[in-house]
C-alpha cells in the first residue's frame, strides 16, 4: 500500500458525459501528479500540482482539467468524454516539487470506461 | 525531447533464469532513472532508482546501473521467480530548469515466469 488513495476504482459512463476522479496523496506529500495509461499511448504524464499551484503540464486535453485543494487532495475533471478517453488514470504523490531525491508513489488507479 | 525506449515484450522465462530488460534513454541534463513494476490489477510500485551516473539501484534482487556513456539503465535479476511476473516500466525524471518531477515512461515490458 503506497498511501495514495484514488476513488472511484471503476467508472463506466457514456460519451459526452463529465466525470471527476479524486486523489488523496500520502500524508506530508505536497505534489500530486496525474497520469493516463492507455493501450495505444502507454503511460503519459498529464499534469502536476504542487502545494495548490499548477507546476507542470503534459499532454492534457483541453477537455480535461484538474485542481489541488487546500487539504492537498486533487481532482481530475474529464468532460465531453469520447471513446478514446477510456483508460486507467493514475495519481501519484511526492514530498517536493521534483528533483533528484523526490520519489513518486502511485495510487491504485481509476479505470474509466466510456461507452 | 526526452524519451525512454524499452525492449519489446513479452519476455518469457523459466523460474531461476537470468533476467535482463533493456532500457535506453534520451535526455538533456542529468536525469534520474527509475524502474517501476505493475502487478496484474495494481498500480505502479517503485522498484529501484538511480540519480547520477554510475549509481547502482537495487531492490528485491533486482539491479540496474546508470550508464551515462551508453545512456542505458538495464534491469537485471539473477534468478527470477513466478511471483516476478508483471509489467516493468523504465522511466526518467529530468532535472531541467522547470524543477518538475514529471516522469517519462517507456512502453513497458511484460515478464512471464513459468514454473
Amino acid at each position: 500500500d503506497s498511501g495514495v488513495t484514488q476513488t472511484p476504482k471503476h467508472l463506466i459512463t457514456a460519451t459526452g458525459q463529465r466525470v471527476t476522479l479524486r486523489c488523496s496523496p500520502r500524508s506530508g506529500d505536497l505534489s500530486v501528479y496525474w497520469y493516463q495509461q492507455s493501450l495505444d499511448q502507454g503511460l503519459q504524464f498529464l499534469i502536476q500540482y504542487y502545494n495548490g499551484e499548477e507546476r507542470a503540464k503534459g499532454n492534457i486535453l483541453e477537455r480535461f482539467s484538474a485542481q489541488q485543494f487546500p487539504d492537498l487532495h486533487s481532482e481530475l475533471n474529464l468532460s465531453s468524454l469520447e471513446l478514446g478517453d477510456s483508460a486507467l488514470y493514475f495519481c501519484a504523490s511526492s514530498v517536493g516539487a521534483g528533483g533528484v531525491a523526490d520519489t513518486q508513489y502511485f495510487g491504485p488507479g481509476t479505470r474509466l470506461t466510456v461507452l | 525531447g526526452n524519451s525512454v525506449t524499452q525492449m519489446e515484450g513479452p519476455v518469457t522465462l523459466s523460474e531461476e533464469a537470468f533476467l535482463t530488460i533493456n532500457c535506453t534513454y534520451t535526455a538533456t541534463g542529468y536525469p534520474s532513472l527509475f524502474w517501476y513494476v505493475q502487478y496484474p490489477g495494481e498500480g505502479l510500485q517503485l522498484l529501484l532508482k538511480a540519480t547520477k551516473a554510475d549509481d547502482k539501484g537495487s531492490n528485491k534482487g533486482f539491479e540496474a546501473t546508470y550508464r551515462k556513456e551508453t545512456t542505458s539503465f538495464h534491469l537485471e535479476k539473477g534468478s527470477v521467480q513466478v511471483s516476478d511476473s508483471a509489467v516493468y516500466f523504465c522511466a526518467l525524471s529530468s532535472s531541467g530548469s522547470s524543477n518538475t518531477g514529471k516522469l517519462i515512461f517507456g512502453q513497458g515490458t511484460t515478464l512471464q515466469v513459468k514454473p
